[in-house]
């Protein structure tokens, strides 16, 4: 089983739409999440952390569970520019891979 | 500032060549990293540093070295390169383990 686990996708939902991304971790000893955002052949560039209560970045929100060991992000009135790979990160202490990143999920917002 | 910045940015080898790929950070950061790109397969750490002189390997170092002379510059060298090393690879820095990654703009290598 991988550490981190995202479905692929394709999302592709029209403009305004919500959409909503999950993302498991199989180790419990796990200590900080983030999603990263990866344009077409470009490099991932930081979205947000997720905090334990829960977090909102203007039409961003990011929660944790840590009782059922998963994250998510809802993205609200999506945009053309929200197209784009989302990358779920989960850190833990004494891993070799430090920051262990899921293999993303894809999102196209359709005009 | 220029951030993380990674040369080459393409490259094609023939199996069994050498190269180095030079990443440079202009943020002061102690941590710097190398991971690698494939479909399907997310990020992989290939090797890190937490500091100048320092090295630790990841999750895939096998076929590769690393050095960190100097604090702003971690090098990624391939002394042998195999197809299995087609990769899209990118260096990344950040003040402490678990903060925000500045990644590099990637550098896409085919070997043949």
């Amino acid at each position: 089983r991988k550490e981190v686990e995202q479905d692929p996708g394709p999302f592709n939902v029209p403009e305004g739409a919500t959409v909503a991304f999950n993302c498991t971790y199989s180790n419990s000893a796990s200590q900080s999440f983030f999603w990263y955002r990866q344009d077409c052949r470009k490099e991932p560039k930081l979205l947000m952390s997720v905090y334990s209560s829960g977090n909102e970045d203007g039409r961003f929100t990011a929660q944790l569970n840590r009782a059922s060991q998963y994250i998510s992000l809802l993205i609200r009135d999506s945009k053309l520019s929200d197209s784009a790979t989302y990358l779920c990160v989960v850190y833990r202490s004494g891993s070799a891979r430090q920051l262990t990143f899921g293999s993303g999920t894809q999102l196209t917002v359709l005009p | 500032n220029a951030g993380v910045t990674q040369t080459p940015k393409f490259r094609v080898l023939k199996t069994g060549q050498s190269m180095t790929l030079l990443c440079a950070q202009d943020m002061n950061h102690e941590y710097m990293y190398w991971y690698r790109q494939d479909p399907g397969m997310g990020l992989r750490l290939i090797h890190y540093s937490v500091g100048e002189g320092t090295t630790a390997k990841g999750e895939v170092p096998d076929g590769y070295n690393v050095s960190r002379l100097k604090k702003q510059n971690f090098l990624l060298g391939l002394e042998s390169a195999a197809p299995s090393q087609t990769s899209v690879y990118f260096c990344a820095s950040s003040r402490d383990r678990n903060e925000k990654l500045f990644f590099g703009s990637g550098t896409q290598l085919s070997v043949l």
